[in-house]
């Protein structure tokens, strides 16, 4: 039971580079959500998706972008990398309210 | 907006000690609130939730009362184990156009020693 899938799990960036962290669920789940957990914080919400094709910004969108072309698949993507970037990442899914979240990507910026 | 406010930790308490973890909050709407536990190096897990005032969510020996009245939802257990270890963060969803996203708490963190 894979519920919802996270890659990579761990990555380090250098200051302006690009990456795309994935997200996949197979639990056939319409919405779709990326947070980030800054050291002390709570999670705080980039990116959701109410099903594919519809992505709508969160409370911290500015320096990603998400697609979500199927409903299995929704990556985020990280254009020109920057230190405050550096933060774990959840994705996560839901059918109702109850959110089932991936096991996080910790990625630092350097 | 909507928030969510929870003690501030750390909290250290002895093996077989009464846990309490104060969370309030803040909605224009009829909220359904929840406890979450993220253990060292994973992610969150749901711990219990209420989706209405007066209901109780339970598990693992843990306990949540929704009260309208106080815009409260207290996390509490009887008697914690070293195993209860954890960061908790109480969250609120109201059903809005960002489908069921959760609004978070800073978290509390709980150390139970031996």
């Amino acid at each position: 039971n894979a519920g919802v899938t996270q890659t990579p799990k761990f990555r380090i960036l250098k200051i302006g580079q690009s990456m795309t962290l994935q997200c996949a669920q197979d639990m056939n789940h319409n919405y779709m959500y990326w947070y980030r957990q800054d050291p002390g914080m709570g999670l705080k919400l980039i990116y959701y998706s109410v099903g594919a094709g519809i992505t709508d910004k969160g409370e911290v969108p500015n320096g990603y972008n998400v697609s979500r072309s199927t409903t299995e698949d929704f990556p985020l993507r990280l254009e020109l990398a920057a230190p405050s970037q550096t933060s774990v990442y959840f994705c996560a899914s839901s059918q109702g309210n109850t959110i089932y979240f991936g096991e996080g990507s910790w990625l630092t910026v350097v | 907006g909507d928030s969510v406010t929870q003690m501030e930790g750390p909290v250290t308490l002895s093996e077989e000690a009464f846990l309490t973890i104060n969370c309030t909050y803040t909605a224009t709407g009829y909220p359904s609130l929840f406890w979450y536990v993220q253990y060292p190096g994973e992610g969150l897990q749901l711990l219990l939730k209420a989706t209405k005032a007066d209901d109780k969510g339970s598990n693992k020996g843990f306990e949540a009362t929704y009260r309208k009245e106080t815009t409260s939802f207290h996390l509490e257990k009887g008697s914690v184990q070293v195993s209860d270890s954890a960061v908790y963060f109480c969250a609120l969803i109201l059903n809005s156009n960002s489908g069921y996203a959760l609004n978070f708490g800073k978290g509390t963190s709980l150390l139970v020693t031996p």
